[in-house]
């Protein structure tokens, strides 16, 4: 099945830039979703097919992927920025498919 | 707005089924696929399935098969997830999402999750 991995945190200080990846095997050749799960709540959408964003997502939050890694980017971090971070693909081989997970930190 | 509200926290032993509820509002329940994603304490999201509500078809992932069973009641806007022969690794959150995709155009492998409901807590214990 396909695996998608994610480092399991990243610390950033205030006003400066997070940078999340997510590797897969040529995940470059497929759409990219990232969600943001704040402890006790429920997940929500943050970037959707690579590098598009909902609207009311600021934009500091963006997104790319090319070869075997996605990444989302977080421009002047806040301290609401704080969060548990998730990457999505589908995959022919087994469906839906999340990466582990990331724990952004905000020092 | 779209809102999916989920049904309250379940304790169930060991061997028990549950049925979660999942009720939409703010848009055509019947328009979009409805996904159902699980989390286990402290650990990742892991994604069981979905229904169409139109037509009722569904399509789980291979762990989940001949455990689960999702249904929707399309005169209360509502999806269920029932999961049978609990044991206490299927203690998690459960939750339904959106999925991007109007059903009349067909499936599409790149689409996402949005809105997600507020979770349901099963907690699987003797």
């Amino acid at each position: 099945s396909y695996v998608l991995t994610q480092p399991p945190s990243v610390s950033v200080a205030p006003g400066k830039t997070a940078r999340i990846t997510c590797g897969g095997d040529n995940i470059g050749s497929k759409s990219v979703h990232w969600y943001q799960q704040k402890p006790g709540q429920a997940p929500v959408l943050v970037i959707y097919s690579d590098y598009d964003r909902p609207s009311g997502i600021p934009e500091r939050f963006s997104g790319s992927n090319s070869g075997n890694t996605a990444t989302l980017t977080i421009s002047r971090v806040e301290a609401g920025d704080e969060a548990d971070y998730y990457c999505q693909v589908w995959d022919s081989s087994g469906g839906y498919v999340f990466g582990t997970g990331t724990k952004v930190t905000v020092l | 707005q779209v809102q999916l509200v989920q049904s309250g926290a379940e304790m169930k032993k060991p061997g028990d089924s549950v049925k979660v509820s999942c009720k939409a509002s703010g848009y055509t329940f019947t328009g979009n696929y409805m996904h159902w994603v699980r989390q286990a304490p402290g650990q990742g999201l892991e994604w069981m399935g979905w229904i169409n509500p139109d037509s009722g078809d569904t399509n789980y992932a291979q762990k989940f098969q001949g455990r689960v069973t999702m249904t929707r009641d399309t005169s209360i806007s509502t999806a269920y997830m029932e999961l049978s022969r609990l044991k206490s690794d299927d203690t998690a959150v459960y939750y339904c999402a959106r999925d991007s995709s109007l059903v009349g155009l067909g499936f599409s492998p790149s689409n996402w999750f949005d809105p997600w409901g507020q979770g349901t807590l099963v907690t699987v214990s003797s």
